[in-house]
Parts: C-alpha cells; structure tokens; sequence
C-alpha cells in the first residue's frame, strides 16, 4: 500500500535550520511529483513546493522561497526539504504528500501523517 | 496567486440532514482546453492528515461515500453532504491546483447539531 513517511521535525530556534524527509513506499516513486504542504496550529493548509518526477520541475511558494530547497533521491525513494533562516511564523505540521497522476497539476491524494516542527528560542 | 473562500465557516447539521459548504476562487480554475476544473475537496479529522475526497470538482475518490457530491465551475463550487454521519465531522477546505502556488480553502467546520 502506497505509505509516506515524514521525519527530521523537532525544536529549532530562530535563524536555525532543519532537513525534513519523506520517505515513499508502495507505488514507483520515481513516476510521481511530491508535495510539502504544511499547517500552523489551528490553521488552514499552505502548500509550500513540489518537485516534479525527475527533478527537472520545482516550485515554491514565495513565503519559503530562497530560504527552503526541495531534492529528491529516486534511488532511495526520498523526497527532502532543507529549510533555513527558519522563523516562528514557520511552526506547522510539516507534509509529504504525492500528485494522484504523473505530472503537476494533479491534487495530492496520499499524504504523511506529518512532522511537527517547532521554532521558537 | 489564486485566493480562495469558502463559507460558511463552520455550520452544525442534524444526523441525515444535508450539509453544504462554498467555495469561491478568486479567477476562473477551468482549463478550457481539456474543460476540466482543476478543484480538489478534502476532508480533515483532528490529528489525521487530510484526505482527498473529490477531485476535478465533481470526481469522487475510489472508496468515498456516494453521500459526498462536489458541484460548479469556474470560480463558484460547492460540497454536498446528503445525509450527515457521525463520522463526517470534520474540517473540510477546497484546493485549487491549476496554477502554482497551489492554494487552499481555509476550511469549514461541520459538526452535529
């Protein structure tokens, strides 16, 4: 069954960094766009980026960008997000999640059960 | 970036009576060339990730009760819960995928009334 797994959340204080990883199983990861999505406490959902299949395709939202970077390791089935210059505003619950088709524009239909990154001093 | 609204912001139904949330973005989401309207609904249970329940604005996902209906086009959508379960309180947000950023809804709540 098609499983993502999110790791590498935890305490970080400001100005700090902090490498996130997804981990895929169940499906040829490497057909697939990954999503990272995250949601404050309390809050809606923001998507952050995605990488497209072969790396060739990567966006971010203007709130990360230049400060997240988003690679995938297809040979390891891993998808990672290096976050920097990290902020409060930036304490959410952290997820993984695959495009239901190949390609980008295509909704998320499996998701991590997240992993909550905190920052704060 | 493409904003989206939903309303109303939680609203609170009988057992087996309907529940329907809006959903508004703020430019057209139909791509005219495969006339598709590129709208996800997804469902949140606390401390669960969200679930994917409705795809191309109207295309229930494999497994999803039949009592979830999705509606509309362009910018004006709609979630239709025919007859509220117990198991349907949720947060429920819209999606828009087709244009990056992608954006989210910012939910609404449905509860038992």
């Amino acid at each position: 069954q098609v499983q993502l797994v999110e790791s590498g959340g935890g305490l970080v204080k400001p100005g700090g960094s902090l490498r996130l990883s997804c981990a895929a199983s169940g499906f040829t990861f490497s057909d697939y766009y990954i999503s990272w999505i995250r949601q404050a406490p309390g809050e809606g959902l923001e998507w952050l980026s995605y990488i497209s299949s072969s790396h060739s395709t990567i966006y971010y939202a203007d709130s990360v960008k230049g400060r997240f970077t988003v690679s995938r390791d297809n040979a390891k089935n891993s998808v990672y997000l290096q976050m920097s210059s990290l902020k409060a505003e930036d304490t959410a619950m952290y997820y993984c999640a695959r495009a239901s088709n190949s390609g980008g524009y295509f909704p998320s239909d499996y998701w991590g059960q997240g992993t909550l990154v905190t920052v704060s001093s | 970036d493409i904003v989206m609204t939903q309303s109303p912001d939680s609203l609170a139904v009988s057992l087996g009576e309907r529940a329907t949330i809006n959903c508004k973005s703020s430019q057209s989401v139909l791509y005219n060339s495969n006339n598709k309207n590129y709208l996800a609904w997804y469902q949140q249970k606390p401390g669960q990730p969200p679930k994917l329940l409705i795809s191309w604005a109207s295309t229930r996902e494999s497994g999803v009760p039949d009592r979830f209906s999705g509606s509309g086009s362009g910018t004006d959508f709609s979630l239709s819960i025919s007859s509220l379960q117990a198991e349907d309180v949720a947060i429920y947000s819209c999606h828009q995928y087709y244009s990056t950023p992608f954006t989210f809804g910012p939910g609404t709540k449905v509860d038992i009334k």
